[in-house]
């Protein structure tokens, strides 16, 4: 089945620090992915996505590459700030049929001290 | 333009209660989806609406139930509260043909 998963959180960093968040799936086919993020309080806002093998996704500093041969999609960011802080989630969207329900992974909780 | 829009931000309910949550998608999209997210989990897939038809479900039980309406914005029910439904339930919209969702802000239920 379809799967993914997330290094365990809290990752704590000082500002200007650089982040990686490492996420690998599971899933049959060519599975679009997707990096979210909730602020405290919040509900979900997308920040990047990739649909296919080598794509690069990128957003507001952060990166993502969509490697097939190591079904991953690692997010990097060079330099973070307190702002930053929030919960990340690494979902796909598997390849079959439109409007596919998302499947996620438990989410890595990132704090930056400035 | 308007993003996804959830009522109400939060609710308190008891133990074998009903509860009714509201979702109005973003403009142009015509397909909402709702996840439970409980807390310091990942979200989890109740079901999909299109066409005011369910056209995907999650592994949630019949007490969770749904509708859309003509302008595509939604309603969750949820018959017989549990305690262990107390969570974030997340609205998502979509168009067609498209598959990334828009997420609204989330509506917090907790029973007592």
């Amino acid at each position: 089945g379809n799967s993914v998963t997330q290094m365990e959180g809290p990752v704590t960093l000082s500002e200007e620090a650089f982040l990686t968040i490492n996420c690998t799936y599971t899933a049959t086919g060519y599975p679009s992915l997707f990096w979210y993020v909730q602020y405290p309080g919040e509900g979900l806002q997308l920040l990047l996505k990739a649909t296919k093998a080598d794509d690069k996704g990128s957003n507001k500093g952060f990166e993502a590459t969509y490697r097939k041969e190591t079904t991953s999609f690692h997010l990097e960011k060079g330099s973070v700030q307190v702002s930053d802080s929030a919960v990340y989630f690494c979902a796909l969207s598997p390849s079959a049929g439109n409007n596919r329900k998302l499947i996620w992974g438990l989410g890595t909780s990132l704090a930056v001290n400035p | 333009d308007a993003g996804v829009t959830q009522s109400p931000t939060h609710l308190i309910k008891t133990r074998g209660q009903q509860v009714t949550l509201r979702c109005s998608p973003k403009s142009g999209h015509d397909t909402v989806s709702w996840y439970q997210q409980a807390l310091g989990q990942g979200p989890q897939f109740i079901f999909q609406y299109y066409e005011e038809e369910e056209r995907q479900r999650g592994n949630f039980p019949d007490r969770f139930s749904g509708h859309q309406f003509p302008n595509y914005s939604s309603e969750l029910n949820v018959n017989a509260l549990l305690l262990g439904d107390s969570a974030l339930y997340l609205c998502a919209s979509s168009y067609t043909g498209e598959e990334t969702q828009y997420f609204g802000p989330g509506t917090r239920l907790l029973v007592l």
